[in-house]
């Protein structure tokens, strides 16, 4: 069974660029997390959606990044206009049982903006 | 963000050697999970624990979830090349979805 897919693996961007990030979680998962990873921060949850509903936004940023789940099995991270302070790298994850059980992530996306 | 003590920080082991390390929270949690993370990859489950006591392998891996619920332990057995990369405890803070993520302890293994 395939995992938690992401692209691109890698994306170089220059400042004042749109970027998005894409997420197809494991497939029968109700629960999708977008996380941010950085040396200084760690691992920071951006946003939840359960059953492809946004139940938590709060860790995202500022009004530049939003996220979308138009259905089950994809979502998206855009960040517009992008700016170097987001260079990271981006986790999608998704689990079954409504967040409280076992995470599984995606392989990443590194963004870099220049 | 909120995040949970790890130590040790990093470790050099050589070969064959046992690994140790924990995790500590000064919020209860009900649910402890274990991930590696190699270079250039996404964090990959190893153990996840339910229930304060609960001891569980997996493989050479053993955790354990600490009875007052505010700790756990992860041990390797017999280290491998392999092993090395960067361990991080996790859990929903209670009641909620939203995982901490420990600050990770990178083990790095001298052939």
């Amino acid at each position: 069974d395939a995992g938690v897919i992401q692209s691109p693996r890698h994306e170089v961007t220059e400042m004042g660029q749109e970027v998005t990030l894409r997420c197809k979680p494991i497939s029968g998962h109700n629960s999708l997390f977008w996380y941010r990873q950085t040396m200084m921060r760690g691992l920071e949850l951006l946003i939840y959606f359960n059953n492809n509903v946004p139940i938590d936004d709060s860790g995202m940023p500022e009004d530049r990044f939003s996220a979308k789940m138009p259905n089950a099995s994809f979502s998206t991270l855009k960040i517009q206009p992008s700016e170097p302070r987001d260079s990271a790298v981006y986790f999608c994850a998704s689990t079954g049982d409504g967040g409280l059980r076992e995470q599984y992530f995606g392989p990443g996306t590194r963004l870099t903006v220049t | 963000g909120q995040q949970l003590n790890q130590s040790p920080q990093s470790m050099f082991i050589q070969e064959g050697e046992d690994v140790s390390m924990n995790c500590t929270s000064s919020s209860i949690f009900n649910t402890w999970l274990w991930y590696k993370q190699d270079p250039g990859e996404g964090p990959v489950l190893l153990i996840a624990l339910y229930k304060a006591g609960e001891l569980t392998s997996n493989g050479r891996l053993t955790a354990q979830f600490g009875i007052t619920r505010k700790d756990s332990f992860l041990n390797i057995s017999a280290s491998i090349p392999s092993d090395v990369g960067i361990y991080f405890c996790a859990g929903p803070t209670s009641g909620t979805y939203k995982y901490i993520f420990g600050t990770g302890t990178r083990l790095k293994v001298l052939a």
